[in-house]
């Protein structure tokens, strides 16, 4: 069956350091990997898209990659900030539009 | 743009009322979908239409879950009866395509409490 798999445990990490999250699949073959945050009450908010013809992609503090044979994609916060504090969604496409993996939050303190 | 909109922000009912959740999505945009999100199952696509036809509704968990788009602006999502297990967070989200290559809009989230 298809999975998407992101560490349900939270990510605690010291202002400054860089915050390395990671989405891991199986059964799918995509070709566009998505990053989503989420804050508390609120709806996910699109913040990167990579290609699977894309090894790297950056904005501004965010990087992503995508290794489409270990069938892994790596997102990195550089420079982390407490307003960074948030769960992030990797999504799929999936056999049913974009399936979104249950999120990792990730906690970065002052 | 206002981006998605969902009302009511928040509902609280008791078991076996029916609950009607309100969506409009971004203007132009041809597809909405809605989902729900809990602790334990995480964000799960509910159903999703197209120009106003339901795609998928492989996701709605019973017939008492129900969906509609009369028209390109304005979706409902009703739950009737609705039970204490349906208590969740609801999203809609819309989006001009349905591939991984489209990045979907979410609106803030109807959270619904059923006693």
């Amino acid at each position: 069956s298809q999975k998407i798999e992101q560490n349900s445990e939270a990510l605690n990490i010291q202002e400054g350091k860089t915050a390395t999250l990671t989405c891991n699949y199986t059964n799918y073959s995509p070709a566009y990997l998505q990053w989503y945050r989420q804050d508390p009450g609120r709806g996910p908010v699109f913040l990167l898209l990579i290609r699977e013809n894309e090894k790297e992609k950056r904005k501004e503090r965010l990087k992503v990659t995508f290794d489409t044979t270990l069938k892994q994609s790596l997102f990195h916060i550089t420079a982390s900030q407490p307003a960074d504090s948030a769960t992030y969604l990797c999504a799929l496409e999936g056999r049913r539009a974009l399936t979104f993996g249950s999120g990792t939050r990730l906690q970065v303190q002052p | 743009d206002a981006g998605v909109i969902q009302s009511p922000r928040h509902e609280v009912t008791e078991m076996g009322q029916e609950v009607t959740l309100r969506c409009k999505p971004i203007s132009g945009h041809d597809y909405l979908f809605w989902y729900r999100q809990t602790m334990m199952r995480g964000l799960e696509l509910l159903i999703y239409f197209n120009n106003n036809v339901p795609i998928d509704d492989s996701g709605m968990p019973e017939d008492r879950f129900s969906a509609k788009m009369p028209n390109a602006s304005f979706s409902t999502l009703k739950i009737q009866p609705s039970e204490p297990r349906d208590s969740a967070v609801y999203f809609c989200a819309s989006s001009l395509g349905a591939t991984g290559g489209d990045t979907q809009y979410f609106g803030p989230g109807t959270r619904l409490t059923v006693l």
